[in-house]
């Protein structure tokens, strides 16, 4: 195990639904990731958090919500989806939120399949 | 163009054997490059890092090697197991943008009895 772990680690759901995922690491980490892996993409980075501030928003749908209520914690709120979003939605982790230092520690992913 | 290529796209061996993934990137420059290893269902586990400067990184039967001249890197993997069936993604570190990793696509491996 690498020390995050998400739930739930397959979801479902309609269009018109809101749902939320959940990561928690316990490796005593200061920055926390979301990422989003399709099929025949690379991964591609959603938010980051650093110490509980978002420091980074790439470019994503406000119909994704990031929420980190402190450095062990980050959720992922979810509405109004669209099917393209189905995805694997994977959390990490780091010591600190510099990539070029910090090796990031992934949890297992939540498989989201958008009705 | 993604910045980050790996080849083959799938490879399928017998157990025991060795074999080489292929990285070829344009990130420059690039502070590091790493290769992830990514089990099904699961995230992606960091193997090795190596700075620009490195040439070489092992990690138990995995060994990395990278050439700064030609822009590539290869993940060399030997006597295979059937637990080396995976993903494995080539991810480098853009140096112009201390934030910004850019991600492979990945080598499917199939390692079979």
């Amino acid at each position: 195990e690498t020390g995050v772990t998400q739930t739930p680690r397959h979801l479902v759901m309609g269009m018109t639904n809101k749902k939320s995922l959940k990561c928690e690491q316990h490796l005593g980490h200061n920055a926390m990731y979301w990422y989003k892996q399709s099929a025949k993409k690379p991964l591609e980075l959603m938010f980051v958090y650093s110490l509980e501030e978002r420091v980074e928003n790439n470019s994503v749908p406000s119909r994704f919500s990031p929420e980190c209520p402190n450095s062990s914690h980050l959720f992922l709120h979810l509405h109004t989806l669209q099917p393209e979003d189905s995805a694997l939605y994977l959390c990490a982790s780091s010591q600190d939120s510099t990539p070029s230092t910090d090796t990031q520690y992934f949890g297992p992913g939540t498989r989201l399949t958008v009705l | 163009k993604n910045q980050v290529e790996q080849s083959p796209q799938s490879l399928i061996i017998l157990e025991g054997k060795n074999c080489t993934l292929q990285c070829n990137y344009t990130v420059s420059p690039f502070s590091n490059l790493r290769w992830y290893k990514q089990d099904t269902g699961r995230g992606p586990v960091s193997l090795t890092i190596m700075t620009f400067s490195e040439n070489t990184k092992s990690n138990g039967r995995y060994t990395a090697t990278l050439d700064a001249d030609t822009k590539q890197s290869s993940l060399h993997i030997t006597a295979s197991q059937l637990s080396d069936s995976a993903s494995y993604i080539c991810v480098l570190n853009n140096a112009g943008n201390n934030r910004k990793l850019i991600w492979g696509l990945g080598t499917s491996l199939a390692v079979n009895p």
